[in-house]
């Protein structure tokens, strides 16, 4: 079954540097999200992306965070300086419409982001 | 998006159905009732979703009432491998999907 897939799994970085996390979502899927998830807390949605621009976000995806398709496979989250607060699980999605119909998304199994 | 209701939490004995239910009473003609859950904490991954009919696929089955206003996930023969936190989310095509608490299944040998 075709899979999202996140690297790395685990990042450990310092306050104040930038991170870059990154996904290859499903081969022929059009749409790409990031989530987040702080530890105990709800899976929060951070950005959508389409057609190489950024067709939603959330109030979290402030001007530290940037995402861009750098090539036709990878779909990347960049974090500018990076702050405590930003120690979550992060979730690259990725679907693909059928038939005028949307099927949901198919989540990668995360980044764990650790900020020291 | 119309909001869901889910229990906190719910017990099930290995090997039996769990019946996880969910109000949604606020859903609108176009939007569907779509089922996810998150083992520990892996991505979320998706079950089963519905319109109107009840829908089965290999892991579940999902009952909705005549009048949309709930529905029900059905684990068959739930195993160890079944715990984990499942989301109800309502969603009309194309919209981003809001998680919710949703309900922590514990099952119990």
């Amino acid at each position: 079954e075709p899979e999202v897939t996140q690297t790395p799994s685990h990042q450990v970085t310092q306050m104040g540097q930038e991170v870059i996390l990154r996904c290859v979502p499903i081969s022929n899927h059009l749409y790409f999200y990031w989530y987040r998830q702080i530890l105990g807390q709800k899976v929060e949605f951070l950005v959508s992306f389409y057609n190489n621009e950024i067709s939603e976000k959330s109030e979290i995806f402030d001007d530290q965070f940037s995402v861009e398709r750098p090539d036709g496979s990878n779909f990347t989250l960049k974090i500018r300086s990076t702050k405590l607060e930003d120690s979550a699980m992060y979730f690259c999605a990725s679907s693909q419409p059928r038939g005028g119909a949307d099927y949901g998304y198919t989540f990668g199994s995360g980044t764990r982001l650790t900020v020291v | 998006d119309a909001k869901t209701t889910q229990p906190t939490s719910m017990d099930c004995a290995e090997g039996r159905a769990a019946n996880l239910p969910c109000n949604h009473s606020t859903i609108s003609g176009n939007e569907y009732v779509y089922w996810y859950r998150q083992i520990h904490s892996q991505g979320p991954q998706y079950i089963i979703h519905g319109l109107k009919n009840n829908e089965t696929n290999e892991m579940a089955s999902l009952i909705i009432t005549e009048d949309r206003k709930s529905s029900t996930l059905i684990l068959p023969h739930a195993t160890l491998r079944d715990t984990a936190v499942y989301y109800c989310i309502v969603r009309s095509n194309f919209n981003k999907f809001y998680f919710g608490s949703g309900t922590k299944l514990n099952v119990k040998p």
